[in-house]
This record gives C-alpha cells, sequence and structure tokens, in this order.
C-alpha cells in the first residue's frame, strides 16, 4: 500500500518564528502533493502544492520543498502567528487508470506559542 | 459561492440503526470521495466515485454503502454492520483526470452510543 508520513506528531514554535514541518512519501509515481491545514472540528483546507517536477513553491508565508530523492516533502511558514496553530497534512496523488488516488500522512499538530 | 456541504455537523445515533451522512457540491467536480478519520490517524478512503451512477470502494468500505445517482450528491450510510462507527467523516471533491487537489467539504461528526 501506499504510505505518506510525517516525522513529528507535534511541533511548537513561538509566535514570530519560522516552523518547519516535514513528510516523507514512498510511491515515486505521486504527480502532485499537497499540503493541507485543519483546524478542531473542521474539514482541511488547501495551503498549497506542488508538481513532482519542480523542487520548490512559494506561497503568501508558506514555502514547500521536494526532495524526490530522498522522498521527502516539507512545509515551511514564515513569521509563524497564533491563527497557524492547526493540524497540517500532507498529502500525494497519483493518476491512475481507475481515477486519482490520494494518499495522506497522519499529521503534524502545530501549536503556537504567543 | 462554489463549494461543499455536509449536513448535518453532529450526528447521534443508537447502535443498530443505520445513518445517512449527506454531501453536496457545486463545484461541478466529476469525482467524489468519503474519508473517516480518528483522532491520532491520517484520512482513510471508504468510498469514492470518479462518475454518476459508478463508484469503488476504498480502504475500509465494509459496512458502509453509497450512492451517486446525481453529480452534486454523495450520501454515505453508516450501517449497524459498521463495527465502530463513531468518527469524524469528511466529503471530498476533485476534477477528474487530472492529479489535481481534493476540496473537503467541513465534515460530521457521527456519534453512535
Amino acid at each position: 500500500g501506499e504510505s505518506v508520513g510525517l516525522h513529528l506528531p507535534t511541533l511548537s514554535v513561538q509566535e514570530g518564528d519560522n516552523s518547519i514541518i516535514n513528510c516523507a512519501y514512498s510511491n515515486s509515481a505521486s504527480d502532485y502533493f499537497i499540503w493541507y491545514k485543519q483546524e478542531s472540528g473542521k474539514g482541511p483546507q488547501f495551503i498549497i502544492d506542488i508538481r513532482s517536477n519542480m523542487d520548490k513553491r512559494q506561497g503568501q508565508r508558506v514555502t514547500v520543498l521536494l526532495n524526490k530523492t530522498v522522498k521527502h516533502l516539507s512545509l515551511q511558514i514564515a513569521a509563524t502567528q497564533p491563527g497557524d496553530s492547526a493540524v497540517y497534512f500532507c498529502a500525494e496523488s497519483v493518476l491512475t487508470n481507475t481515477g486519482n488516488q490520494f494518499y495522506f500522512g497522519t499529521g503534524t499538530s502545530l501549536t503556537v506559542i504567543p | 459561492d462554489g463549494g461543499i456541504t455536509q449536513s448535518p455537523k453532529y450526528l447521534f445515533r443508537k447502535e443498530g440503526q443505520n445513518v445517512t451522512l449527506s454531501c453536496e457540491q457545486n463545484l461541478n467536480h466529476d469525482a467524489m470521495y468519503w474519508y473517516r478519520q480518528d483522532p491520532g490517524q491520517g484520512l482513510r478512503l471508504i468510498y469514492y466515485s470518479q462518475i454518476v451512477n459508478d463508484f469503488q470502494k476504498g480502504d475500509i468500505a465494509e459496512g458502509y454503502s453509497v450512492s451517486r445517482e446525481k453529480k452534486e450528491s454523495f450520501p454515505l450510510t453508516v450501517t449497524s454492520a459498521q463495527k465502530n462507527p463513531t468518527a469524524f467523516y469528511l466529503c471530498a471533491s476533485s476534477i477528474v483526470d487530472s492529479s489535481y487537489e481534493q476540496y473537503f467539504g467541513p465534515g460530521t461528526r457521527l456519534t453512535v452510543t
């Protein structure tokens, strides 16, 4: 089966510091990677994505890095704010002959300390 | 506004009763998915559908059933055969024929006692 996992289940950072959340994946056929943010009791929200032919993509205060050699994905959040406190999931997408297959990590809980 | 809606947000049932969770989307997406989320675990796929009147089992389909009579709707029935139905259920949709992000609904928290 597929496996998408996160190295650390919890992460605490001081407000204003940068956060780095890591993710490992196992399927070399994955062609699309997504980071989601999930607040308590809510559905996951899209943060940023990256295609497999890229190694870096930047958004507003967030950067995703993809290292296909070691099958590693990371999410960097700059100047972390209290509103960033949530669980962050990485997901990989594989387009198969039966449709899109999505595989999710277990999540990292980010706590921002004011 | 385009999006996915799930209802109700909270649902309580007695053991032995079937219960149906609603999922509607107006994004014109062909593909729809149901996931189950338990504390400390990642999302697990229950069922998915790429097109109307067709659906496939996911990793944990036992005790669940779905229908896809309309493109916009993908209801999930949790049957009495599901041994541990209490969980947070998430519906999602995506574009077919493209490895693309999924859009998630707000979720339904089902509690069975």
